[in-house]
Formats: structure tokens, C-alpha cells, sequence
């Protein structure tokens, strides 16, 4: 069975600090990637995700996300955070071209101090 | 484009009752799916329609939880008899594609189960 670690359940920073969460997988075949956003009194939306090709990909504002294999993780990061970051992040795996659902990671709330 | 819609938006019964929450999937949606999300865990994976048939119902505690999503579209999730550890908020999504590239979620029902 599939399993989502995030390391970090609450993170605090300051505007213009760099951010990186961290999300491990354990699942041992091809794998589909996705990091999940929910703003305060939103319903949850992607963010951005890894199916195949360049593993570094980059999603909606200005968030990116690398995949590596061999560490089973895919960490999220931004280099300059905003107020308007703060939300909980969600990490989640499907396998690759399953037609299964995500299973996801328990979610790190993130503050953004002004 | 319309979104992924629920209801009711709240819902408190008391314990050994019965439950029920509604969807409607974004218009053409042919994947339909059912999570929970307990407060301070990432949401899991209920059950999963393709059109009117389940995909995947493995998670689903089917000696109190049913679903069905007659004629393909809307969905209904029912719990019945509830219990405590059924507090949670229900999120359906759905997805226009068969492997969940992109979910779409709706806003979620929090059920308070006293």
C-alpha cells in the first residue's frame, strides 16, 4: 500500500523567507506526484504535479517541486514566500497511470508572518 | 465553469443515526470521488466512481457507510448507524480523465457526530 510522509505539520516564516516542505513516498513502482493547496475557507486545488519527463516541475505561483527517485521524495519549494501563502499543503501519490485514487500525506499547515 | 458542488455545507446528528451528503461533479466529469478528512490528517480515499460504477471501494467501512451515483452524475454518500469516529469533513471531487490528473474538489460537508 501506498504511504505520504510530511515531515513538517506546522511551519512559520516571515515574507520573503524561502520555503521548502517535505514530502516522502513509499511505493516502489511509477509513481504520479501531486502537492494539493488549501487557502483558509477554500476547498482544496492543485498546485502542481509530476507524471513523467523533467523532474523538476513548477507549478501556480511561483511554487516548484523536484523529483527524486532515489530518495522517494518530493519536496515543494518557493523562493520567496507571501502573506498569501499561508494554507495547508497537501502531498499525495497515485501509481503511475493507475486509474486509483491519491493518497495523501496529513498536511502541513503553513503561516506566513507579515 | 461551475464547480464541484456539496451539501449540506454542515451536518450534526447524534451517534446511531443516519446520514446523508450530496454531489454534483463539474459538468462532464466521468470520474467521481468520495474522501474523508479527520481533522489533523490528510483526506482519505472512500470510494471511487467511473460513471455509475465503482473503481475502488476498499477504504469504504461498508457495514455502515453506502454510496451510489445513479445514472453517472450526482452522488450520494450515506452512513448509517453513525459513529463518534465519524466526525470529519466529506469532500467529493471528480476528475475529467480516468488516472486523476487533476481533482477537482468541492467544499466539503463537516459532520459533528455527538
Amino acid at each position: 500500500a501506498q504511504s505520504v510522509s510530511q515531515h513538517n505539520h506546522h511551519v512559520i516564516l516571515s515574507e520573503a523567507a524561502s520555503l521548502e516542505l517535505g514530502c516522502n513516498y513509499s511505493y516502489g513502482g511509477t509513481v504520479n506526484l501531486f502537492w494539493y493547496v488549501q487557502y483558509p475557507g477554500q476547498h482544496l486545488q492543485l498546485l502542481l504535479k509530476y507524471f513523467s519527463g523533467d523532474p523538476l516541475v513548477k507549478g501556480i505561483k511561483g511554487f516548484e517541486a523536484e523529483f527524486i527517485k532515489s530518495k522517494f521524495s518530493f519536496n515543494l519549494r518557493k523562493p520567496s514566500v507571501q502573506w498569501s501563502d499561508t494554507a495547508e499543503y497537501f502531498c499525495a501519490v497515485k501509481s503511475g497511470g493507475g486509474a486509483d485514487g491519491l493518497t495523501f500525506g496529513k498536511g502541513t499547515h503553513l503561516i506566513i508572518q507579515p | 465553469e461551475a464547480g464541484v458542488a456539496q451539501s449540506p455545507r454542515y451536518k450534526i446528528i447524534e451517534k446511531r443515526q443516519s446520514v446523508a451528503f450530496w454531489c454534483n461533479p463539474i459538468s462532464g466529469h466521468a470520474t467521481l470521488y468520495w474522501y474523508q478528512q479527520i481533522l489533523g490528517q490528510g483526506p482519505k480515499l472512500l470510494i471511487q466512481f467511473q460513471n455509475n460504477g465503482v473503481v475502488d471501494d476498499s477504504q469504504l467501512p461498508k457495514d455502515r457507510f453506502s454510496a451510489e451515483r445513479l445514472k453517472g452524475v450526482d452522488s450520494t454518500l450515506k452512513i448509517q448507524p453513525a459513529k463518534l469516529e465519524d466526525s470529519a469533513v466529506y469532500l467529493c471531487a471528480s476528475s475529467d480523465d480516468r488516472v486523476g490528473e487533476k481533482l477537482f474538489f468541492g467544499s466539503g460537508t463537516q459532520l459533528s457526530v455527538l
